[in-house]
């Protein structure tokens, strides 16, 4: 069976630090590792990764892929009271020449303190 | 575009009954996928289609649940009968290709008592 384990399950820090979220996996036919952001609403979408050991950035976010660890991490700097949410990871998984879906993660709850 | 729109937004519904959850995808996008969010097990696939076909319906617990796509434009999951187990936050999400972003709608907070 296909496993996302994200951690922490919950972090609280204050306005302007600097935070990483960890995402680990063991699937089979991997094909994409992918973040998203939920708050109130719905997910939305920050990075996908494919590629180990090539950083992807926007803004204060940051997340690089290592799949000899199977891993990823989210890193945000100088955090603001806007990044509270519910930080998933998902990971893609495909045999032969489609993609299977996404398995999510259970989330890192952040919250942000000002 | 609107983007994803799902109906109802909240449902409180009896145990036994019936439930139907509705989802219209972002024109143009080929595949729809169902997820359902709950505390204990976070953010599960249900189900996915591509143009119109069922995929993979792994993820779907049990009998009780199906999901059709009658056309491009229009989704719907079905629950029958419903249990006080199924209640969590349904989303529907649809993208252009399996390689792209994803899209959520706002989901469907359900409750069945």
């Amino acid at each position: 069976e296909d496993k996302v384990v994200q951690s922490p399950l919950s972090l609280v820090v204050h306005e302007g630090d600097t935070v990483t979220l960890n995402c680990s996996y063991e699937v089979t036919n991997f094909r994409s590792l992918l973040w998203y952001k939920q708050e109130k609403k719905a997910p939305t979408f920050l990075f996908m990764l494919t590629s180990s050991g090539i950083e992807k950035k926007s803004g204060r976010l940051s997340s690089i892929l290592d799949k000899k660890e199977l891993s990823s991490i989210l890193n945000i700097t100088a955090t603001q009271t806007g990044d509270s949410a519910i930080y998933l990871c998902a990971v893609e998984v495909g045999s032969g020449g489609g993609a299977d879906g996404l398995t999510f993660g259970k989330g890192t709850h952040l919250i942000i303190q000002p | 575009d609107a983007g994803v729109i799902q109906s109802p937004r909240h449902e409180v519904t009896e145990m036994g009954q019936e439930v139907t959850l509705r989802c219209k995808p972002i024109s143009g996008h080929d595949y729809l996928f169902w997820y359902r969010q709950t505390m204990m097990r976070g953010l599960e696939l249900l189900i996915y289609f591509n143009n119109n076909v069922p995929i993979d319906d792994s993820g779907m617990p049990e009998d009780r649940f199906s999901a059709k796509m009658p056309n491009a434009s229009f989704s719907t999951l079905k629950i029958q009968p419903s249990e006080p187990r199924d209640s969590a936050v349904y989303f529907c999400a649809s993208s252009a290709s399996m390689r792209s972003e994803a899209f959520f709608g706002q989901g469907t907070r359900l409750t069945v008592v």
